[in-house]
């Protein structure tokens, strides 16, 4: 079992649509928890991260940690085609490497 | 954007040549990364830096190098390579002395090679 766990998907929502992105952990030492969003041959591009437990809004974007149950959330309200993405999670602990998801492929159709 | 840039940014190169990729940023951060990343295996780190000939292995290193001798620039090389190192090579930067960076690390555009 991989560290970190994230459907591939693909999702495919209509447009407006609330999204939530999705993924767990076993390790219990992880503190920093980070959402990428990657365009088609571009490199990941950071979006949110977060501290321990807690949610953090930007904009359409909701993070969220549930250290309790290893489960982090991305949120993503009014959803547009321009977010047609794959997005990784990510986090870490005392180290500073971190420790990916396999990534989610996001498809908002209009 | 994170001032990162990868060089070559596309190559195509035959089996048992050697290949080096380059890493430069401006921001002065610390922490470097190779990462490779490959359908149905996500981000794979090959090597990473903590500083100017600072260098450790990844979960991926075999038939890697790499070197820092400026903190601006990691060079990442494939000593002979192989059909199996087709892949699309990611650099990234961090640096935890930044303040509320958290462990966040930023990626360049992605190098594109091809062992033919």
């Amino acid at each position: 079992q991989k560290e970190v766990e994230q459907d591939p998907g693909p999702l495919s929502v209509p447009e407006g649509a609330i999204v939530s992105l999705n993924c767990t952990y076993s390790n219990s030492a992880f503190q920093y928890f980070m959402w990428y969003r990657q365009y088609s041959r571009k490199g990941p591009e950071l979006l949110m991260y977060t501290y321990s437990s807690g949610n953090k809004e930007d904009g359409r974007f909701t993070a969220q940690v549930d250290k309790s149950s290893k489960y982090i959330s991305l949120f993503i309200r009014d959803s547009q085609p321009s977010d047609s993405a794959t997005y990784l999670c990510a986090m870490s602990g005392g180290s500073y490497i971190p420790t990916f998801g396999r990534g989610t492929s996001l498809i908002v159709h209009p | 954007d994170a001032g990162i840039t990868q060089s070559p940014r596309h190559k195509v190169t035959e089996t048992g040549t050697p290949v080096t990729l380059r890493c430069h940023q401006t921001e002065n951060h610390r922490y470097m990364y190779w990462y490779r990343q490959d359908p149905g295996h996500g981000l794979r780190l090959i090597h990473y830096s903590y500083g100017v000939k600072d260098t450790d292995k990844g979960e991926v290193s075999d038939g890697y190098s790499v070197s820092r001798s400026k903190t601006e620039d990691f060079l990442l090389t494939l000593e002979s390579a192989t059909s199996s190192q087709t892949s699309v090579y990611f650099c990234a930067i961090s640096d935890p002395r930044v303040e509320n960076s958290g462990n966040t690390i930023y990626f360049g555009e992605g190098s594109w090679l091809t062992v033919v």
